[in-house]
């Protein structure tokens, strides 16, 4: 099976609250992390997240980890069409490279 | 301003034909990094380069190799052995040698086939 595991897609309505899950697979990761792609480009580091924390705030955006079972979420408050874009969640494999693993991404659409 | 640049936007590759994509990046990373992604498939390691004159293989390097003689650079050849190469290509580079590797992605290249 796949490393991470996410849903495809997400829609919402302009103003409500935007909730993004994944499941990872392997216990030692360290840090677990959420990119952001806006059609046509790159992927841009929204928020990142150490194994030893449960909740990180940062403005409208708020991760939850839950390790007991590997899973994480990405909460975006008041979502705007802006924040319209594809969410990849990765965690770093254990090991001595440390390299990224990304799930398939969530395609999140906010329609008015 | 710093960053990385990947060219070009578009590119088109006939049968039997090798090409190449170029990613350069002025951030002083050592680690540089080629994804291949495919629509709902999310991003797939093709290369990774921790260090000049140095490169591993991701899961899918098959038909696909890299060489990196600089710093700066870390182009990918996409050569005629890939048999199914249309996909958005991107590359990336971090800092190495912390657990805590924040990757910073170009703008990707997409690549059709003719």
């Amino acid at each position: 099976g796949e490393d991470v595991e996410q849903s495809l897609f997400l829609s919402v309505r302009e103003g409500d609250s935007s909730v993004i899950n994944c499941t990872y697979t392997d216990s030692s990761s360290t840090y677990l992390y959420w990119y952001k792609q806006e059609p046509g480009a790159g992927l841009q580091l929204l928020t990142y997240i150490f194994s030893n924390m449960d909740m990180k705030q940062d403005q409208r955006l708020t991760v939850l980890l839950n390790k007991k079972d590997k899973h994480l979420s990405l909460r975006i408050a008041d979502t705007q069409t802006g924040d319209s874009a594809i969410y990849f969640c990765a965690e770093n494999r254990s090991g001595g490279s440390y390299i990224p693993t990304f799930g398939r991404g969530t395609s999140l659409i906010v329609h008015p | 301003d710093g960053g990385i640049t990947q060219s070009p936007k578009y590119l088109f590759r006939k049968e039997g034909q090798n090409v190449t994509l170029s990613c350069e990046q002025n951030l002083n990373h050592d680690a540089m990094y080629w994804y291949r992604q495919d629509p709902g498939q999310g991003l797939r390691l093709i290369y990774y380069s921790q260090i000049v004159n140095d490169f591993q293989k991701g899961d899918i390097a098959e038909g696909y190799s890299v060489s990196r003689e600089k710093k700066e650079s870390f182009p990918l050849t996409v050569t005629s052995a890939q048999k199914n190469p249309t996909a958005f290509y991107l590359c990336a580079s971090s800092h190495q040698g912390t657990t805590n590797e924040k990757l910073f992605f170009g703008s990707g290249t997409q690549l059709s086939v003719l």
